[in-house]
């Protein structure tokens, strides 16, 4: 039983492209989140989505970030003409349902943008 | 908005010995729950102990327990026993209990590094 995978683990992106990172959630696990951390920072909150809805993006930059959870396949974080402040961890959770369990979390993606 | 305080950025305690990570947290709501998650250098969030606001006894996992005070609005974790495989990052999280407000993310401390000296 897989948990939550992420990848790539690591990026690298040079200033102005796109990035895309990737996270399939544990089997049966239909609500996934996005957290990013900054360096020496917790995690924080990005969007919230069921299969094919974006349910919360509160936390979500309003400009040049995107994220889908499709029918088919894994959830998608896009981040469009990168900046230097993009690179972070971006982690991705899955739980089954909207009860108090705790999450459980990929191993995080580390985008660095040079 | 709720808001999760981590004061303290390093602990240190020797091995098998006992730590206390203090956390504080900030919210007009009764129903909520609380987690700590741990950190190690491999990047992994792992969840460590958690805890419902409805419950006044104290949650426990092995050698970790928490000390919830819910009128004071702390949530303190003590592992005891300390062995090198607890040194990382420990961070405190708060869930709402209502959904339909936060939708169930988390909100998290900055954290605390732990390390554990030989």
């Amino acid at each position: 039983n897989a948990g939550v995978m992420q990848n790539p683990r690591h990026l690298v992106r040079r200033r102005g492209q796109e990035a895309r990172l990737r996270c399939s959630p544990m089997k049966g696990h239909s609500h996934v989140y996005w957290y990013r951390q900054l360096p020496e920072e917790g995690l924080k909150f990005m969007v919230y989505l069921q299969k094919e809805n974006i349910i919360d993006e509160s936390g979500m930059p309003k400009e040049r970030f995107s994220a889908e959870f499709p029918k088919e396949g894994p959830s998608i974080l896009r981040i469009q003409q990168v900046v230097r402040g993009d690179s972070a961890a971006y982690f991705c959770a899955s739980s089954r349902s909207l009860t108090g369990d705790g999450y459980t979390f990929g191993s995080g993606t580390r985008l660095t943008v040079v | 908005a709720q808001t999760v305080t981590q004061s303290q950025p390093e602990m240190s305690v020797q091995e098998a010995e006992t730590v206390t990570l203090s956390c504080t947290y900030d919210t007009s709501e009764s129903d909520y729950y609380l987690f700590w998650y741990k950190q190690p250098p491999s990047r992994q969030m792992i969840l460590v102990i958690r805890q419902e606001a409805y419950k006044q006894q104290n949650a426990t996992e092995n050698r970790f327990s928490v000390n919830f005070q819910k009128a004071a609005k702390s949530f303190s974790l003590k592992i005891s026993d300390s062995q090198l495989g607890d040194a990382a990052m420990y961070f405190c999280a708060y869930r709402s209990e209502d959904y339909g407000g936060s939708q169930g993310n988390l909100i998290f401390g900055k954290g605390t590094k732990l390390s554990v000296k030989p």
